[in-house]
């Protein structure tokens, strides 16, 4: 059973940083390209970040460019977002998220809550 | 990057009845490899995203067959046949044709 598991997120102050992680389970996970997806309270799904099976592409919102990093760790099975200068606007649920057949997402977290407020 | 707008935003619908939302494109997401990348996802409240439909009409399984996916270019509508109560929730389109992929606004299916 394919499993993706996020953690890390926190309230945190305009500025600030965060790590999030997604444990991902039950897949080939260093054959897949995985991505990060955010939602604001109430609002629609944006892509924030993608990045390729190895490790050796990645692509990013215009508005997170140059504050977030996805980066993984195929030994361990896990996928990173490490964001920085962190807004106000950046307050979300971030899904993990598995772009497969026809780069459709089949796959998705429960979701890590990021808050960002003084 | 591509602008997904869907309508309607939202869709009170008579349970039994059937529903549809379109989505339009920006831009042609005929890719050059010949795909075309427009997929369908629910979300349920409290719930993440589904994946409902990949490639314009593909249904995933275990996906009833009341939900049907059609379009080309840039028109693209997702169909409920008859709605049931578990339908309710928001549905986005979502393009991966061109990077950075993108979703629509989300049109919320609500029963009157």
């Amino acid at each position: 059973e394919v499993q993706l598991v996020e953690s890390g997120g926190a309230l945190v102050q305009p500025g600030g940083s965060l790590r999030l992680s997604c444990a991902a389970s039950g897949f080939s996970f260093r054959t897949y390209w995985m991505s990060w997806v955010r939602q604001a309270p109430g609002k629609g799904l944006e892509c924030v970040a993608n990045i390729k099976s190895d490790g050796s592409q990645e692509y990013y919102v215009d508005s997170v460019k140059g504050r977030f990093t996805i980066s993984r760790d195929n030994a361990k099975n896990s996928l990173y977002l490490q964001m920085n200068s962190l807004r106000a606007e950046d307050t979300a649920m971030y899904y993990c998220a598995r772009p497969g057949s026809y780069w459709a997402f089949d796959y998705w977290g429960q979701g890590t809550l990021v808050t960002v407020s003084s | 990057d591509i602008v997904m707008t869907q309508t309607p935003l939202s869709s009170p619908v008579t349970l039994g009845q059937p529903a549809s939302i379109s989505c339009r494109s920006s831009q042609s997401l005929v890719h050059s490899d010949g795909n075309t990348y427009l997929s369908w996802l629910q979300q349920r409240p409290g719930q993440p995203p589904r994946l409902l439909i990949n490639k314009i009409s593909n249904r995933l399984s275990g996906v009833p067959d009341r939900f049907s996916g059609s379009g080309a270019g840039t028109d693209f509508t997702l169909k409920i046949s008859r709605v049931e109560a578990e339908d309710v929730g928001v549905y986005y389109c979502m393009q991966s044709t061109q990077s950075m992929w993108t979703f629509g606004q989300g049109t919320k299916v609500e029963i009157e």
